[in-house]
């Protein structure tokens, strides 16, 4: 079955440095996303892409963040000058349709900013 | 920001029993409504989406209803098993292309 991944499962860093966070969507879907969770905190939306745009972002996607899709299967986010408080778990997601259809998330990148 | 609540935040049920849990999201400007299962050290799982008023889903031993007019969505598992152990969580989407989580039903099945 299809799925998504996504790479690192961790990345450690220091606060300042950028990060790059990679997902692969499944193959035939047309909507992404960026969410995170911090530890203890709720899962929070970042960014939803489609067709080489934003379509929407939160109050979190700030200047220091950004997403790209370099090559048509990668969907990147860069995280320009790591904080300390971006040490979260972040997931991507794809979805055929926009949101009402059924996303499909990967198993998570595990960013720490020390 | 939008508040997305889910109650209670755990629950432990024997093997057998059905239980239910509640997700309560903003009535107006809705669009749809996310149900995931998320296992530890797993990725969210979808469950349903539902859109309209009255809607009720089902997969199994799992089923949903929605009421969008009074912002609640209900999800129920009968006979619950030790594999449905999981943290259950809802995701209400607005007509902008946002998400708002609650803090998610932590399940415990005790064999």
């Amino acid at each position: 079955e299809p799925e998504v991944t996504q790479t690192p499962s961790h990345q450690v860093t220091q606060m300042g440095q950028e990060v790059i966070l990679r997902c692969v969507p499944i193959s035939n879907h047309l909507y992404f996303y960026w969410y995170r969770q911090i530890l203890g905190q709720k899962v929070e939306f970042l960014v939803s892409f489609y067709n080489n745009e934003i379509s929407e972002k939160s109050e979190i996607f700030d200047d220091q963040f950004s997403v790209e899709r370099p090559d048509g299967s990668n969907f990147t986010l860069k995280i320009r000058s790591t904080k300390l408080e971006d040490s979260a778990m972040y997931f991507c997601a794809s979805s055929q349709a926009s949101g009402a259809d059924t996303q499909y998330f990967g198993p998570g990148t595990r960013l720490t900013v020390l | 920001i939008l508040n997305v609540e889910q109650s209670p935040q755990s629950l432990h049920v024997q093997e057998g029993d059905s239980t239910n849990f509640t997700c309560s999201f903003p009535s107006s400007n809705f669009y749809a409504l996310h149900w995931y299962r998320w296992e530890t050290a797993k990725s969210p799982e979808a469950l349903f989406v539902m859109t309209l008023n009255g809607d009720e889903k089902k997969k199994g031993r799992i089923s949903a209803t929605l009421n969008t007019k009074e912002g609640y969505s209900y999800l129920y598992i009968k006979g619950s098993q030790p594999e449905d152990s999981a943290t259950y969580l809802c995701a209400f989407k607005d007509f902008g292309n946002q998400f708002y989580f609650g803090t998610g039903t932590s399940l415990t099945v005790i064999p």
